[in-house]
């Protein structure tokens, strides 16, 4: 069974940094492209990130251009959010993802972790 | 950026009628359209992918259509476990954009 564990969410003081982490288990990790996606309360979806299996090739939203970096052990089977010069507008749930690894047009997240929270308040 | 409009923002209705959801996209995307339902406190979950595809799990009474610009997601006899909240997502280029959501509650 593909699970997804987010950790590392916290209330942080705008300006701030945090690393998001998410565990990855059930699934071969180094074969697939996996995404960030966040949902600020009360709100919408947002995709915000996404990495290729082997951390060549990253892609992100406008919005985080900059100031969110995405990475990943394969060894480890973890992905991470590095998050700077953090914003009161970043407040949300984010989310790990897995991508399904289809080719076009097949390209969505099959799975999802559970969420971790990031407040950003002083 | 590929906007994603989605309609309506929220809809009223009963145990076993017929609903559709529609999402434009602001620019052609081919097939590439994702549908998924999230309840409350829940992490998404994907119904139906490329537009028309059923996730391996969800219920047949789910379907998907269009290509372009206009797609649609229908629910055939809504039971009382379809009350929850629907996006689009477009996955033809990054951004990958979701619709605003449309909360599905019961009348």
């Amino acid at each position: 069974e593909v699970q997804l564990v987010e950790s590392g969410g916290v209330v942080v003081q705008p300006g701030g940094s945090l690393r998001l982490s998410c565990a990855a288990s059930g699934f071969t990790f180094d074969d697939y492209t996996m995404h960030w996606v966040r949902q600020g309360p009360g709100q919408g979806l947002e995709w915000i990130t996404l990495i290729s299996w082997d951390g060549g090739s990253t892609k992100y939203a406008d919005s985080v251009q900059g100031r969110f970096t995405i990475s990943r052990d394969n060894s480890k089977n973890s992905l991470y959010l590095q998050m700077d010069s953090l914003r009161a507008e970043d407040t949300a749930m984010y989310y790990c993802a897995k991508d399904k690894g289809g080719a076009f047009p097949e390209v969505y997240m099959d799975a999802w972790g559970k969420g971790t929270t990031v407040t950003v308040s002083s | 950026d590929i906007q994603m409009t989605q309609s309506p923002s929220s809809l009223s209705a009963s145990v076993g009628d017929r609903v559709t959801i529609t999402c434009r996209a602001s620019q052609r995307i081919s097939t590439s359209v994702n549908w998924f339902q999230q309840k409350p406190g829940k992490a998404p979950k994907v119904v139906i992918y490329a537009a028309s595809t059923l996730e391996i799990g969800a219920p047949s009474r789910f379907s998907g259509s269009g290509s372009g610009t206009d797609f649609t997601l229908t629910i055939s006899s809504l039971q009382p476990e379809d009350f929850a909240t629907y996006f689009c997502q477009q996955s033809f280029r990054t951004p990958y954009t979701f619709g605003q959501g449309t909360k599905l509650e019961i009348k």
